[in-house]
């Protein structure tokens, strides 16, 4: 039973640019979310995406957007990079009827802007 | 909202030692608390979890942390460490109605041999 997978492992964009990330849940999970990990930090809650739209989203801009699939997966995509959104950026899977949100991580993706 | 504290960003300690990794929460409502581990250049694994019942929850590879209501915590320890012990801890809240964890800062284990 495959994990949370997450692509690309890494990516490196400059100042501007846009990029997209991609996760697929766990099998049998319909939920996803995505956080923001910056170097010495604890994750940060971006938003979370159950059947296809988009829940509660954290303190983040709305340079920051997604999408979710029919079959669950997402999509995390940002515009207009800035130097800041340098980060480890984790996707977390769940099953939306567990009733406590327990999450399943995926390996992350690395993105630095220069 | 809620918070999560973990007062230490390091803690070393020597291998076989115990160990404590200290997490104090603050909301108004009723919590779900968790535990991650976060090794070098991976994703972060839960550890352990609680939700309701016993206060003293236990992970399979030794970690064991408990439900403290009147204090807000929820430390997490060990009686003995292993060097492959080794990695980022992190405790994390959810309240119900709420989609998104919060975590603290994180807590770096370092196993002295």
């Amino acid at each position: 039973d495959a994990g949370v997978t997450q692509s690309p492992t890494h990516l490196i964009k400059t100042r501007g640019q846009q990029v997209t990330l991609r996760c697929s849940p766990k099998s049998g999970h319909d939920t996803v979310s995505w956080y923001q990990q910056a170097l010495g930090q604890g994750p940060q809650f971006i938003f979370q995406y159950y059947e296809e739209e988009e829940r509660q989203r954290g303190n983040f801009p709305d340079r920051f957007s997604g999408h979710q699939f029919p079959n669950y997966s997402s999509e995390l995509n940002v515009n207009a990079l800035l130097l800041g959104d340098s980060a480890l950026y984790l996707c977390a899977s769940s099953w939306a009827r567990s009733g406590y949100n327990e999450q399943f991580f995926g390996p992350g993706t690395r993105l630095t802007v220069l | 909202a809620q918070s999560v504290t973990q007062l230490d960003s390091q803690v070393p300690v020597f291998e076989e030692a115990p160990v404590e990794l200290r997490c104090n929460y603050s909301s108004s409502v009723s919590v779900y608390l968790f535990w991650y581990v976060q090794y070098p250049n991976q994703g972060l694994q839960l550890l352990l979890k609680y939700l309701s019942g016993s206060t003293l929850v236990e992970s399979i590879n030794g970690f064991e942390a408990e439900f403290n209501k009147s204090q807000t915590s929820f430390h997490l320890r060990k009686p003995s460490v292993h060097i492959s012990d080794t990695a980022e801890y992190f405790c994390a809240v959810w309240i119900g109605g709420a989609d998104g964890l919060t975590f603290g800062k994180g807590t770096h284990l370092i196993i002295q041999p």
